[in-house]
């Protein structure tokens, strides 16, 4: 079975502190993808790499960077977190889609991070 | 910009039907179908492919109209266990290689017995 795992459920850190999410995935997916989830907004993609060190900007991510040095690999990070920024975040990986061809996603439990 | 999800929310009684439609502004590659139950992470449902190839479950279908850009799950003679939030994810052409999804805000769905 495909498995993502993501380091903690639930994080809570003060305002302006720097955050690293990281997620782990063991099925060798070229990509993965850093989501957020608020109510009524349903999943908000932050960003998403397609490959080792490669990485491009979804629809929100302003205030958050990432890195990806290994394959399994996908850390989110807050340079500064703000208030604004509590929220779940899930993590996601698959494998790499083409012209026919296209392959599920498979979430991480979630990472509940609370910004006070 | 998101794919717009109707209805919002949806209760039903076991064993009722129940549709929900996914629309986008843009031309679409393809089409996923998310459930997430309460407390866990989003577990994939179904795929449709521009050119009408289609990957997913038995008991639940979906279409896919290329031309107005828009999908339909259909759950039939619902079951408790169909509970939860569903999610549309929607592929653009040119975001076809990458795998990238843009979600819609979901539609949550009650089944009671």
């Amino acid at each position: 079975d495909v498995k993502v795992t993501q380091s903690s459920r639930y994080l809570v850190k003060r305002t302006g502190e720097k955050v690293f999410l990281e997620c782990v995935q063991d099925m060798d997916h070229e990509n993965m993808f850093w989501y957020r989830q608020d109510p009524g907004l349903g999943l908000r993609l932050i960003y998403f790499s397609y490959d080792v060190k490669m990485k491009e900007k979804g629809d929100i991510p302003e205030g958050y960077s990432v890195s990806r040095e290994k394959k399994e690999r996908f850390s989110l990070i807050l340079e500064s977190a703000s208030t604004n920024q509590t929220s779940m975040y899930l993590c996601a990986s698959s494998l790499p889609s083409g012209p026919l061809l296209g392959y599920e996603q498979y979430f991480g439990p979630g990472t509940r991070l609370t910004v006070t | 910009q998101q794919p717009v999800q109707s209805p919002q929310a949806v209760i039903l009684r076991e064993g009722e039907d129940a549709v929900i439609n996914c629309s986008s502004s843009k031309a679409l590659y393809s089409v996923h179908w998310y459930r997430q139950k309460h407390g866990e992470a989003p577990v994939f449902l179904m795929i449709l492919l521009k050119g009408g190839e289609q990957k997913g479950h038995e008991k639940i279908s979906a279409s896919f109209n290329e031309k107005k850009q828009q999908s339909s799950l259909y759950l039939t003679a619902s079951q408790l266990s169909y509970s939860g939030t569903y999610f549309c994810g929607t592929a653009t052409h040119g975001s076809s290689n990458t795998g990238k999804l843009i979600f819609g805000q979901g539609t949550t769905l009650q089944v009671k017995p």
